[in-house]
């Protein structure tokens, strides 16, 4: 069966530090990856997705990006964070032709001081 | 743009009554549905969906109603618990190639009372 690792849970990182989050998928071979941001009690806002290694769609400009170096493995970075990069980050796999649902991991809440 | 929205921000009930979670979409091509569940601190889970070519559709103690006509979606848990206690999001998908590009709504908080 297929299932999503994130890490870490919780990160708490000053302003102008640069953050690092990983996704692996495992169970599956060419997953497209998802990268979703929830402010606290918002709905889910999609802030990158890939189709292949390599290959990275962002849906909105931001301070934050995305690489995909192998095939199950999907990586949020930033260079410098800012305050309003605060809030939980989930890595999600799906969404297939015909299988358009996703699967979440377990999120990471990342406090920018 | 197009946007996914939630009727009741909160819900209270008693254990043991039946729920109904409501959502409005306005994406008139939105062609399949998700119903997620997401408890505190933790990512969300898939509950059940629909494809836009259905009224209805039931899983275990979860039925989820598609009304294309006003372009409305609703959840309904029977014999609600207490550890369904969490909020619950619909999301739509936009058809064509958008693949898990999925529109959630803001969600609806249930709590269930023992």
């Amino acid at each position: 069966s297929q299932t999503i690792h994130q890490w870490p849970a919780t990160l708490v990182q000053p302003v102008g530090s640069p953050l690092s989050l990983e996704c692996t998928v495992e169970g599956t071979s060419n997953p497209n990856l998802y990268w979703y941001r929830q402010a606290a009690g918002r709905g889910l806002q999609l802030l990158f997705y890939s189709v292949g290694i390599g290959q990275i769609s962002s849906e909105v400009p931001q301070n934050l990006s995305a690489s995909r170096p192998q095939d199950r493995q999907f990586i949020l970075s930033s260079k410098k964070l800012l305050l309003s990069d605060s809030g939980f980050y989930l890595c999600a796999w799906g969404g297939d032709r015909g299988e358009e649902k996703l699967f979440f991991g377990s999120g990471t809440q990342l406090s920018v001081l | 743009g197009e946007s996914v929205g939630l009727h009741l921000p909160t819900l209270s009930v008693q254990e043991g009554d039946n729920s109904i979670i409501n959502c409005a979409y306005s994406n008139s091509a939105s062609d399949y549905f998700i119903w997620y569940k997401q408890e505190s601190g933790k990512g969300p889970q898939f509950i059940i969906d629909i494809r836009s070519n259905m009224d209805k559709r039931q899983g275990q103690r979860v039925t989820v109603l598609l009304n294309k006509t006003v372009k409305h979606l609703s959840l309904q848990i029977a014999a609600t618990q207490p550890g369904d206690s969490a909020v619950y999001f619909c999301a739509e998908h936009a058809g064509g190639t958008s693949y898990g590009k999925l529109t959630f709504g803001q969600g609806t908080i249930l709590t269930v009372h023992p």
